[in-house]
């Protein structure tokens, strides 16, 4: 069953430490992205990797870090260094590789963090 | 900066045709337009794509205009599990940093 989880559903921490946010893909997709959505917005970009060991900043990548050190797996931190991080966050994966055309994104269910 | 124009809620009774408009002025000529949907909560999931040409799927049809300026997502026939939030992305190649997705249109199916 090919897919993309995220996890832990729901996560809380406190405010000051860091949190890793895990997403993992079977589908064999070169590219991921991460996202963050804010109540009744839409989404906006954080970081994406086209291929494995690089990655680019998105829209709003400050006080946010990745690695891409595996295909499946695109890990994204939120460091204590990101002022408001209580969010819905969203990873997603296509196949697109670098001299690709951006295509169909695949989504994850996604993790709401809660930073009290 | 939105690339798209969305009105921010519609409605539609269950059963019949639920056509979601999407302006793209500034539409180049190797950007595609996509839409997704987002049920509470959940992740966004695909729903069409096209360049040029109408499209059809077995969720949907998507019409662009001549001057592709403007597109039409059309639900045949609404059902409940249809209210969602619908997003009109507009992207080209490798250009991951310009994927927007806006606040969309927010579409409530009435039974």
């Amino acid at each position: 069953d090919g897919g993309i989880t995220q996890s832990p559903k729901y996560l809380f921490r406190k405010e000051g430490q860091n949190v890793t946010l895990s997403c993992e893909q079977n589908l064999n997709h070169d590219a991921m992205y991460w996202y963050r959505q804010d109540p009744g917005q839409g989404l906006r970009l954080i970081y994406y990797s086209q291929i494995v060991n690089d990655f680019q900043k998105g829209d709003i990548a400050e006080g946010y870090s990745v690695s891409r050190e595996k295909k499946e797996s695109f890990p994204l931190t939120v460091t204590s260094a990101q002022k408001n991080p209580t969010a819905f966050y969203l990873c997603a994966s296509s196949i697109q590789g670098l001299a690709g055309v951006t295509d169909t994104q695949y989504f994850g269910p996604g993790t709401r963090l809660t930073v009290l | 900066d939105a690339k798209t124009t969305q009105p921010p809620s519609m409605d539609c009774a269950e059963g019949r045709a639920a056509n979601l408009p999407c302006n793209h002025s500034t539409i180049s000529g190797n950007e595609y337009v996509y839409w997704y949907r987002q049920i509470h909560s959940q992740g966004p999931q695909y729903i069409i794509h096209g360049l040029k040409n109408n499209e059809t799927n077995e969720m949907a049809s998507l019409i662009i205009t001549e001057d592709r300026k403007s597109s039409t997502l059309i639900l045949p026939h609404a059902t409940l599990r249809d209210t969602a939030v619908y997003y009109c992305i507009v992207t080209g190649y490798s250009s991951a940093s310009k994927i927007i997705f806006g606040s969309g249109t927010r579409l409530s199916i009435r039974p």
